[in-house]
């Protein structure tokens, strides 16, 4: 199946620091990727569309100009979370249409803010 | 935001016997796909369904999307320890590559 990576994995960080989530589609091409973010013990919500060559869409109640979402290329995407808090420490997980009909989720970053 | 109602929330079985859950929704969707998250990791798909009445399988795994595209059920056959996790249900809106409504999850624990 089609593999999708994320870096880092694990992330810590003091409070009021931004962190950039890198996405890649590594045999693959994604226009379009999704960021979910899952809290623990909870399903998977997703927070945006990234969209290549164009802007993000965010779903309600997503604030986009503190998770910023840039689709650089074919195979990358990334979320920054600016002025990071405590409550936004959470399991960020993306994912990326692949051959076919269906989509493939990368490994996930864990985020700890301090 | 919007999720699928999946049940049972956890599950505790002993090895060799056989699981099933299932997933509802209020609303249809024309793709039903489940996944298996293990603990720390992201979710690693298992069957994708594209049709309703739809019956697939994949190894010991059966899933059946429903006919009236508003629930998907998840059967596994003779359940061994590496079946341990977090089976979530999600429903696309067209074809499964699009942004999909997470189930609330069902946790599979294997008592030795």
């Amino acid at each position: 199946g089609a593999v999708v990576s994320q870096h880092p994995s694990w992330v810590i960080c003091k409070s009021g620091t931004s962190v950039k989530i890198e996405c890649r589609s590594l045999d693959f091409q994604a226009t379009t990727m999704f960021w979910y973010r899952q809290f623990p013990k909870q399903s998977l919500m997703l927070m945006a569309t990234s969209n290549e060559g164009s802007k993000a869409t965010y779903e309600q109640g997503v604030e986009k100009d503190k998770f910023l979402i840039n689709h650089a290329s074919l195979t990358l995407s990334t979320l920054t979370v600016t002025s990071a808090h405590p409550e936004d420490s959470s399991f960020y997980i993306c994912s990326a249409p692949g051959g076919g009909k269906t989509q493939y989720f990368g490994p996930g970053t864990r985020l700890l803010v301090l | 935001g919007q999720q699928l109602n999946q049940s049972p929330q956890s599950m505790f079985i002993q090895e060799g016997e056989d699981v099933s859950m299932n997933c509802t929704s209020s609303s249809i969707f024309n793709t039903w796909l489940w996944y298996k998250q293990d603990p720390g990791e992201g979710p690693v798909l298992l069957i994708a369904l594209y049709k309703a009445g739809e019956l697939t399988s994949n190894g010991r795994l059966t899933a059946q999307f429903g006919i009236t595209r508003k629930d998907s059920f998840l059967n596994i056959s003779a359940s061994i320890p590496s079946d341990v996790g977090i089976y979530f249900c999600a429903g696309g809106p067209n074809f499964g590559n699009e942004k999909l409504t997470f189930g609330t999850g069902t946790r599979l624990t294997i008592i030795p």
